[in-house]
C-alpha cells in the first residue's frame, strides 16, 4: 500500500535551469496538493489539482511556476529559470474525494523534494 | 481570513517531562478542520489528527492528547512522558469547509526532548 511518492528526493539546479518535481498520490485519491516549505518555516499551500484541472493556484507564483495533474501519470510541478529563492523543500499531499457536500480529509504527505539553486 | 499562530518556536523538555503545545487559529468559517502534523529530522510529514469544529471533544492517543477550545480559538496538544523519539517540529494546520481543501499551516514548534 503505497504512499505518496515524490522524486527526486534531492534536486540541484543552477540558477536558469528548469526544475520538474514529481508527485504520485496514494492509489485512488484524486486530490493533490503542493505545498512549499522555505528553511526554517512552516509550509505554504502553492496549488490544487484534481486530474486534468487545476482547482485553486492562489499560492503559485505568478510567474515561472506551473503545475499539471495529467489523466495517466504523475502530477507535475515546474519551475522554470530557478532562482536561488526557489530553494526550498517541496511537499506534495494527496487525499480522496472530497465528500459531497464540502468536507475535509486528512492530507498524506509526501517525502518532499528539497530543491537547491546554485 | 484564516491564520494559525504557533508562538512558541522552540521548546526543551527533558525526557519523561510533560509538554504542551500551544496552538491558536482564526477563521470565519463555522465549519473548518484542524490537524496536527509531526515533521521528524528526517523531513517527512507525519499526520497526528485531524478535528472537526464541530467536534471538541478532547482526544487522547497513547501519550497524546489534544485539547480543542472553541471558546479560545485554540487546539493544544500535549505530550505526556516525553521521549527523544517525540523530537522534531509540529505543525498545527487549518482547513476551511467552504475552502479548497488546502492546510493553512502555523509556522511549527521544534521540541527537542534531551535524555
Amino acid at each position: 500500500n503505497a504512499g505518496v511518492m515524490q522524486n527526486p528526493r534531492h534536486l540541484v539546479r543552477r540558477r536558469g535551469q528548469e526544475a520538474r518535481l514529481r508527485c504520485s498520490p496514494v492509489k485512488g485519491h484524486s486530490h493533490v496538493y503542493w505545498y512549499r516549505q522555505l528553511p526554517e518555516e512552516g509550509l505554504k499551500f502553492m496549488v490544487y489539482l484534481q486530474k486534468e484541472n487545476i482547482i485553486d493556484e492562489s499560492g503559485m507564483p505568478k510567474e515561472r511556476f506551473s503545475a499539471e495533474f495529467p489523466k495517466e501519470g504523475p502530477s507535475i510541478l515546474r519551475i522554470q529559470q530557478v532562482v536561488r529563492g526557489d530553494s526550498a523543500a517541496y511537499f506534495c499531499a494527496s487525499s480522496p474525494t472530497l465528500p459531497f457536500g464540502g468536507g475535509s480529509y486528512e492530507q498524506y504527505f509526501g517525502p518532499g523534494t528539497r530543491l537547491t539553486v546554485t | 481570513a484564516q491564520k494559525v499562530t504557533q508562538a512558541q518556536t522552540e521548546i526543551s523538555v527533558v525526557e519523561k517531562e510533560d509538554v504542551t503545545l500551544d496552538c491558536v487559529y482564526e477563521t470565519r468559517d463555522t465549519t473548518y478542520y484542524l490537524f496536527w502534523y509531526k515533521q521528524p529530522p528526517s523531513g517527512e510529514l507525519v499526520f497526528l489528527i485531524r478535528r472537526n469544529s464541530f467536534d471538541e471533544q478532547n482526544e487522547i492517543s497513547g501519550r497524546y492528547s489534544w485539547n480543542f477550545q472553541k471558546s479560545t480559538s485554540s487546539f493544544n496538544f500535549t505530550i505526556t512522558a516525553s521521549q527523544v523519539v517525540d523530537s522534531a517540529v509540529y505543525f498545527c494546520a487549518l482547513s476551511e469547509a467552504s475552502g479548497a481543501n488546502n492546510l493553512f499551516f502555523g509556522t511549527g514548534t521544534r521540541l527537542t526532548v534531551i535524555p
